[in-house]
């Protein structure tokens, strides 16, 4: 299945803990990015990386840090975890030559901070 | 930021149509997005607009741009049950490296009663 896939789809940790999501995509893309979306459904961006140079970095404190090894992949980690860390993590891929930005989403991973 | 506003909950019975409104405020807006997120799921692209056209339809769906007044709309026909779920309006600017950097409304709620 051509798709982008994000793993885990749910993941509770303590505070204080480091974890890390990890995101492939198999559709040719060359850029990829993180969305966080909030316990209000707020839906902001994070982080796009392009052919694996950061293109996109939001005000997002740097216990965040994305990484990605080739452009079919872009990871998440996260130093430290807090309490209001806790939401839903979603990967997304786009084809930068098309104007429209059409992005392709991950189903997310679910992040529970206690 | 550029701020995306939408009314959260819809409900509507089946068969009727459903009219989802979207207002925005970045006047530089390229494109603008509908998107679908249906429980525990990513985010399903559903359609776009460019921001030089007024209407724009795919089966039962119509978008229609009021670039003047910065009001987007989404009508869907027909509404069933499985159109259910959260539909978030989205836009772009064209600014060279902000090309695929999307801001999201909040989301509206569609229920669509039996």
């Amino acid at each position: 299945d051509t798709a982008v896939s994000q793993t885990p789809k749910y993941l509770v940790t303590q505070m204080g803990n480091d974890k890390s999501i990890k995101c492939e995509q198999n559709l040719g893309h060359d850029t990829m990015y993180w969305y966080k979306q909030d316990s209000k459904k707020f839906l902001k961006i994070m982080f796009s990386y392009n052919n694996k140079e950061l293109i996109i970095n939001e005000t997002v404190p740097n216990r965040f840090s994305p990484k990605s090894p080739d452009k079919a992949h872009l990871n998440l980690h996260i130093n430290s975890l807090e309490l209001g860390d806790s939401a839903v993590y979603f990967c997304a891929s786009s084809h930068r030559g098309q104007s429209q930005s059409v992005l392709t989403f991950g189903a997310g991973s679910r992040l529970t901070v206690l | 930021g550029e701020d995306v506003e939408q009314s959260l909950f819809l409900s509507v019975r089946e068969g009727d149509s459903s009219v989802i409104n979207c207002t925005y405020t970045d006047s530089s807006s390229t494109y603008l997005y509908w998107y679908k997120q249906e429980p525990g799921a990513g985010l399903q692209l559903l359609t776009y607009i460019f921001s030089n056209m007024d209407m724009k339809q795919d089966q039962r769906l119509t978008v229609l741009l009021n670039k003047k007044d910065k009001h987007l709309s989404l009508r869907i026909a027909d509404t069933q049950t499985g159109d259910s779920a959260i539909y978030f309006c989205a836009e772009t600017p064209d600014r060279g490296s902000t090309l695929g950097r999307l801001y999201f409304g909040r989301g509206t709620q569609l229920t669509v009663w039996p």
